[in-house]
């Protein structure tokens, strides 16, 4: 089974401010991989899929990158509503497989 | 737009079967995709269950494979999951989701709400 390993556990941002988030696979997945957003009490929403292919009506302050073993999620310029758990996906083996999320909390 | 609801007991006693049903709207379960479940214990990460496709093909997590079994029903266009001899460690919120056939297409593009399933007597 792939592990996804997501740092920080918790990342305290400004409104404003550029957010980075990291997702490692314990092994390449290529760029299988997809970044998922949570609010409290919804569920998970699509942000980035193929490691840097914004989901359809995405804003382009968030983006993804990297392939293989290592990836991030950036949000340029976070807004009041960016504040949530994202969490990182890996479709290139079963059993697929989820990191286990970063919390982006108000500063 | 495509639209999942899952629909099932919120409450199951320990040693008993969870049963979910997850209707799909706007999109024929039959046309294509993997139709999966997706759970979330309360506080924690997203673990993914296992998937089914439109012929009735299953993939299933490893960690849950022998308690569980999932079902497509196209003429009602939905999806069923039953998980066997539940324990508390399977209270969580269920999700139903979809997801893309192609190896590089099988993300979750569209959840159901999500409905917490508590295992408790």
């Amino acid at each position: 089974e792939i592990v996804m390993t997501q740092s920080p556990a918790t990342l305290s941002v400004s409104p404003g401010e550029r957010a980075t988030l990291s997702c490692r696979a314990s092994q390449s997945v290529s760029s299988n991989s997809a970044w998922y957003q949570q609010k409290p009490g919804q569920a998970p929403r699509l942000l980035i899929y193929g490691a840097s292919t914004r989901a359809t009506g995405i804003p382009a302050r968030f983006s993804g990158n990297g392939s293989g073993t290592e990836f991030t999620l950036t949000i340029s310029s976070l807004q009041s509503e960016d504040f949530a758990v994202y969490s990182c996906q890996q479709y290139n083996y079963w059993p697929w497989t989820f990191g286990q999320g970063t919390k982006v909390e108000i500063k | 737009q495509v639209q999942l609801q899952e629909s099932g007991p919120g409450l199951v006693k320990p040693s008993e079967t969870l049963s979910l049903t997850c209707a799909v709207s706007s999109y024929s379960i039959s046309s294509g995709y993997y139709w999966g479940w997706i759970r979330q214990p309360p506080g924690k990460g997203l673990e993914w269950i296992g998937s089914i496709d439109h012929s009735g093909s299953t993939y299933y997590n490893p960690s849950l494979k022998s308690r569980v079994t999932m079902s497509v029903d196209t003429s009602k266009n939905q999806f069923s999951l039953r998980l066997s001899s539940v324990t508390a460690a399977d209270t969580a919120v269920y999700y139903c989701a979809r997801a893309g056939i192609q190896l590089w297409l099988r993300f979750f593009d569209y959840w159901g709400q999500g409905t917490l399933v508590t295992v408790s007597s």
